[in-house]
């Protein structure tokens, strides 16, 4: 369960609505870039990942768009559901780490019916 | 079929004692990672394998102590536990020649009392 005290940023929305999650990752060498979903008592499991030469991908109800100029990326999605709770952590590969996820801090999605 | 699969799911066990977590991935993939979760839900890297080759080793105590029999098995050994080893640990795998995407398993969480 969740801890006392956990200061992730929660994002609290509404059933049917779009989420947007944000991102910022540090490394400018990063190559590759990745979201994953957590729920409670499980493992990340992959959202949708995108390369550093497209600003924007789609997915099944997700989009990422990547933004090199100031190091931010975001994971749109629409109609967002009750299954849709969860943690989201934004991931990057930079090109020294021999293939190993960089993750950021994970943000708390809370989906209202 | 579960892919990436660890046990224990839970280890509680007193300081001073030695522990292993056993991971295995049925997915043919080449590389295989430990990351630990601390109570803040922040994920790190800790050890990397590629084809039972070391290639990652974070600043991580020398307690720990990976060892991969064969690409498709990485357990962590972990000496004289001490109760900051208190994490969930989780284990992943990826095919890095066709793509970065890992999979994660379920995680063990341990306990240190």
């Amino acid at each position: 369960g969740e801890s006392v005290g956990l200061h992730l940023p929660t994002l609290s929305v509404q059933e049917g609505d779009n989420s947007i999650i944000n991102c910022a990752y540090s490394n400018s060498a990063s190559d590759y870039f990745i979201w994953y979903k957590q729920e409670s008592g499980k493992g990340p499991q992959f959202i949708i990942d995108i390369r550093s030469n497209m600003d924007k991908r789609q997915g099944q109800r997700v989009t990422v768009l990547l933004n090199k100029t100031v190091k931010h990326l975001s994971l749109q999605i629409a109609a967002t559901q009750p299954g849709d709770s969860a943690v989201y952590f934004c991931a990057e590969i930079p090109s020294n780490s021999g293939y190993a996820l960089n993750f950021g801090k994970g943000t708390s999605l809370l989906v209202t019916p | 079929d579960t892919a990436v699969s660890q046990t224990p799911k839970y280890l509680v066990t007193q300081m001073g004692n030695d522990k292993s977590i056993k991971c295995e991935q049925n997915l043919g993939h080449d590389t295989m990672y430990w990351y630990k979760q601390d109570s803040k839900k922040f994920l790190k890297i800790m050890f990397s394998y590629n084809n039972k080759e070391l290639i990652i080793n974070e600043t991580v105590p020398n307690r720990f102590s990976p060892k991969s029999p064969d690409k498709a098995h990485l357990n962590l050994h972990i000496n004289s536990l001490e109760l900051g080893d208190s994490a969930v640990y989780f284990c992943a795998s990826s095919q890095v020649l066709q793509g970065e995407e890992a999979f994660f398993g379920q995680g063990t969480r341990l306990t240190v009392v």
